[in-house]
């Protein structure tokens, strides 16, 4: 089967930056993506890596080592409109097609 | 381009009753998945079709079924509604092929209620 672990909550301050962790066992990795969602809203794709290193998005960053099954998303200058829940979610080789498989997200509340 | 469009966006049902969820993709895009979010289970995949045919499948009963249209449209069905069928169903679209195959649109799901 497929299991992903990130942390439940995390809290910041304005302007700090806050690193996601995700560790995932999966056989037949494809990649490694993060959504966004804000309560009571849709999950919106943030970024996506299936080779190793830096991905980065404006103020957003992720991560991948897959000899470590481990991924971050790092949130740079946080605002405080990135209050919100943030998902990891793996993709599978075996998959022929789409297939997601979410961790649980990581509810970050930024404080002001 | 239109974002993916669910309806109804609100359902109230009681146990044992079907309900009929529609989605409609992005223009273009030829994949529809459908996820279920509860607080307690998270987004769990239920199902995954292309070109009308369901490509995959999740670990739900058989009382959850799709389907898609050539046009790309998809539907979901729940039969025989259960208390711990409450949830948001979200649907997402994307494109086939490359890394566009892995970015998926999500819609504003339908938030069903059974009581």
């Amino acid at each position: 089967g497929q299991s992903l672990e990130q942390p439940s909550e995390v809290t910041a301050v304005e302007g700090a930056i806050v690193q996601i962790n995700c560790t995932y066992q999966t056989s037949g990795f494809y990649g490694l993506s993060w959504y966004q969602q804000h309560d009571g809203g849709a999950p919106t794709f943030l970024s996506y890596n299936a080779l190793d290193g830096l991905e980065e998005t404006g103020r957003f960053s992720s991560f991948l080592s897959r000899s470590d099954s481990y991924g971050y998303l790092l949130l740079q200058e946080l605002q405080m409109k990135d209050s919100a829940s943030y998902f990891c979610a793996v993709s599978s080789l075996k998959a022929a097609g789409n297939k997601l498989t979410f961790g649980g997200g990581t509810r970050v509340l930024v404080k002001p | 381009k239109a974002g993916v469009t669910q309806t109804p966006r609100y359902l109230i049902k009681t146990r044992g009753q079907q309900v009929t969820l529609s989605c409609s993709p992005i223009s273009g895009h030829r994949s529809v998945s459908w996820y279920q979010q509860t607080p307690g289970q998270g987004l769990q995949f239920l199902f995954e079709y292309f070109s009308e045919t369901q490509r995959n499948k999740g670990n739900f009963p058989g009382r959850f079924s799709g389907r898609q249209f050539s046009n790309s449209r998809s539907e979901m069905n729940v039969s025989t509604l259960e208390l711990g069928d409450s949830a948001l169903y979200l649907c997402a679209s994307s494109l086939e092929g490359g890394l566009e195959r892995e970015t998926q649109y999500f819609g504003p799901g339908t938030r069903l209620l059974v009581l």
